[in-house]
C-alpha cells in the first residue's frame, strides 16, 4: 500500500533532549516536506527536500534539522527541543520535485510532540 | 511572506444545509489545491484547479477558481456528518505552496 509512515505517533520529552521523528515513503517520490500544525495557524512548512541530498528551509526552520540521504527517508531532528516546539508534525511527499506543487501531497498520520 | 486568507475560520451548520469556504489572495495564483482533514486525521488531497474560471465537481462538492486566479471557493451542498473536518486551500504562487488557515465544518447536533 502506498503510504507515508511517520514515527512515533506521540512523543513526550523534556527541554533539551535531542529527538528524531522519522518519515518514510514507499512511492518513489522525489519531493518531501515537514510541516507543523498549530491551532488557528494552519500548516507551516519547516523544511523541504526536492530530491536526495537537496534540502531547503521552509517558513519556520529555526530549531530543526533534516537530512535526505536516501530517497525514501526524510527524518526531522530537534537537537535541543523547547516548549514552543510542542505541536502536531506532518511529513508529506509528492511525486516530482520540479513540479512539486502540481502534484498532490501525501501526508503521514502525524506526530504529536509535547516538550515540557 | 506570501499569505492567503481563508474564511470563515469556523462554520456551524445543520445537517442538510450548505457550506462554503473561501480562499483569497492579493496576488495571482498559478494553481490551487484543496485538502480535507478529518478530526484527528491528516490532510487528504481533494482537487487541484489550474485554469482561470475553472469549476470542478465531486458529488456534492463544487470547487471554483476565480477569473483573475486570485480567489477560490469550495461549496458543499446538503452537508452530511461525513463532511465534518477542516478544509484547507493551498495555492501556489511563484513556486511556493502556501496554506490557508482552514475552515472547520461543524455539524450542529
Amino acid at each position: 500500500e502506498a503510504q507515508v509512515t511517520q514515527n512515533p505517533r506521540y512523543l513526550i520529552t523534556v527541554t533539551g533532549k535531542k529527538l528524531t521523528v522519522t518519515c518514510s515513503q514507499n512511492m518513489n517520490h522525489e519531493y518531501m516536506s515537514w510541516y507543523r500544525q498549530d491551532p488557528g495557524l494552519g500548516l507551516r512548512q519547516i523544511y523541504y527536500s526536492m530530491n536526495v541530498e537537496v534540502t531547503d528551509k521552509g517558513d519556520v526552520p529555526e530549531g530543526y534539522k533534516v537530512s535526505r540521504k536516501e530517497k525514501r527517508n526524510f527524518p526531522l531532528i530537534l537537537e535541543s527541543p523547547s516548549p514552543n516546539q510542542t505541536s502536531l508534525y506532518f511529513c508529506a511527499s509528492s511525486l516530482s520535485g520540479g513540479a512539486a506543487y502540481n502534484s498532490p501531497l501525501h501526508f503521514g498520520n502525524g506526530t504529536r510532540l509535547t516538550v515540557t | 511572506g506570501q499569505q492567503v486568507m481563508q474564511i470563515p475560520q469556523y462554520q456551524h451548520v445543520q445537517e442538510g444545509e450548505d457550506f462554503t469556504t473561501y480562499c483569497n489572495s492579493s496576488t495571482t495564483l498559478s494553481n490551487i489545491q484543496w485538502y480535507k482533514q478529518r478530526p484527528g486525521g491528516h490532510p487528504v488531497f481533494l482537487i487541484q484547479l489550474v485554469k482561470s474560471g475553472e469549476v470542478k465537481k465531486q458529488k456534492r462538492l463544487t470547487f471554483q477558481f476565480g477569473e483573475a486566479k486570485k480567489n477560490s471557493s469550495l461549496h458543499i451542498t446538503a452537508t452530511q456528518t461525513t463532511d465534518v473536518g477542516t478544509y484547507f486551500c493551498a495555492p501556489r504562487s511563484n513556486y511556493q505552496l502556501i496554506w490557508g488557515a482552514g475552515t472547520k465544518l461543524i455539524i450542529k447536533p
